[in-house]
């Protein structure tokens, strides 16, 4: 099961967008439009912020947005702040009976 | 929805993990329940996932090692991984994955499990 690929890192300013990129196959993120993308501060769980490739849940900001481009997913953060500097991990699901596969994690430094 | 997990903090080289996971009121029957592990500076990798029926999937790189249950009537699911290395150590999470859209809704805080020679 190989992981997706992510970036190690991606930076930005405050106030600026970024994009982090999910890349996958035609077998998961390329197949299905269950991409999810999950934020993780140090020394605590991850939270989900994306599902479904583009939905957020309750309580997510609206400067978090997903979208998928053939096999590759991304996520978009928009107006940057400080407290978004964090680690991201995408997932997607990759067929039934698996709970498919995690990118590498993506750490997001605000400049 | 509440979900912790509990266990040692320290097993013993070629000895077994245990971990449980605790869930309150009736999420334990609408979820595959998951246990994601997380080595230290390192991603997440899936261990397995068990359902409440009893039906379980585990990771094929853990799979001779991984052994998942369910106990309904105490809302908890645990897990046992035998014969540990310090390439267990990690910081294990209990995570609810929906069915319906297929991602992880809710996480627990995690466990941190250190393997000692």
């Amino acid at each position: 099961q190989p992981a997706l690929t992510q970036p190690a890192s991606v930076s930005g300013s405050p106030g600026q967008s970024i994009t982090i990129s999910c890349t996958g196959t035609n077998t998961d993120v390329g197949r299905y439009k269950f991409v999810s993308w999950y934020q993780q501060f140090p020394g605590k769980a991850p939270r989900l912020i994306i599902y479904k490739v583009s939905e957020r849940p309750s309580g997510v900001s609206a400067r978090f947005s997903g979208s998928k481009s053939a096999n590759t997913a991304f996520l978009t953060i928009s107006g940057l702040q400080p407290e978004d500097e964090a680690d991201y991990y995408c997932h997607s699901y990759a067929g039934s009976d698996t709970p498919g596969r995690f990118g590498g994690g993506t750490k997001l430094t605000v400049l | 929805v509440q979900v912790q997990e509990s266990g040692p903090g320290l097993v013993r080289s070629s000895e077994t993990l245990s971990l449980t996971c605790s869930v309150s009121g009736d999420a334990i029957r609408s979820f595959y329940w998951s246990w994601i592990r997380q080595a230290p500076g390192k991603g997440l990798e899936w261990v397995g996932y068990m359902f409440y029926t009893g039906h379980t999937n585990y990771n094929p790189s853990l799979k001779s090692r991984v052994t998942m249950s369910v106990d309904t009537s105490k809302n908890q699911f645990s897990l046992k991984l035998t014969s540990v290395t310090a390439a267990d150590t990690a910081r294990y999470y209990c995570a609810a994955f929906s069915s319906d859209w297929y991602f992880f809704e809710l996480w627990g805080q995690g466990a941190l499990v250190t393997v000692s020679s």
